[in-house]
């Protein structure tokens, strides 16, 4: 049982480029998240999903596309990376809603140059 | 937006100390959790408290939910320097339907000194 597992673990892009970052997750969780965590800004919720082919947007979505085929993976991706995105992404997932924990990811750290 | 305020900010204390951290907001929470971050990791969940008033302990660690569901806090007894890490809280709210969102507190950085 591996969890949330995220990859790649470090990514450097150049502005413009894009990019997919992968989570997927092996408990059968139906809720799955994407945050970013910015040094004194916390964790912002970018996109979530409430199960498989539903998704809707957190509180910063701009600049990220997600899907969710599948209840195990959750890729997001990066249209056209901009310096501002430059951050520590988070995938997480959750069992229910309401009480339930989040398990987090171990993180992608991206830079955008 | 319900908006969580976590103070201090920072903390950095001798070993053997105490210290407590708060978690404030005007909005009323279905239930707040309490999470440990460690450098280069996610997040790990410590507790979820769900009662106004209730209080929960882990080992040295005491969590209290306020009664009115818009406070908690987190106290530490006799810190070591295991403790060190990035406290974040978490609250749970009713956003429609049958949804529920978790809104994070920008989380206070907690260095215990030997």
């Amino acid at each position: 049982n591996a969890g949330v597992t995220q990859t790649p673990k470090f990514q450097v892009l150049k502005t413009g480029q894009s990019m997919t970052l992968q989570c997927a997750q092996d408990m059968n969780h139906e809720y799955m998240s994407w945050y970013r965590q910015d040094p004194g800004m916390g964790l912002r919720l970018i996109h979530y999903s409430v199960g498989a082919g539903i998704t809707d947007q957190g509180e910063v979505p701009n600049g990220y596309n997600v899907s969710r085929s599948t209840t195990e993976d959750f890729p997001l991706r990066l249209l056209s990376a901009a310096p501002s995105q430059t951050s520590v992404y988070f995938c997480a997932s959750r069992p229910g809603l309401a009480f339930y924990e989040q398990y987090f990811g171990p993180g992608t750290r991206l830079t955008v140059t | 937006t319900q908006l969580l305020e976590q103070s201090p900010q920072f903390l950095s204390i001798q070993e053997g100390e105490n210290l407590t951290v708060y978690c404030n907001s005007s909005s009323v929470f279905s239930s707040l959790q309490w999470y440990r971050q460690e450098p280069g990791e996610g997040p790990v969940l410590l507790v979820t408290v769900v009662t106004g008033g209730e209080v929960k302990k882990l080992k040295r660690l005491t969590f209290q939910f306020g009664d009115a569901r818009k406070d908690s806090s987190l106290h530490i007894t006799a810190a070591q320097p295991g403790d060190t890490g990035l406290y974040l809280c978490a609250g749970e709210f009713w956003s429609g339907g049958s949804n529920y969102k978790l809104t994070f507190g920008k989380g206070t950085l907690l260095t215990v000194n030997p």
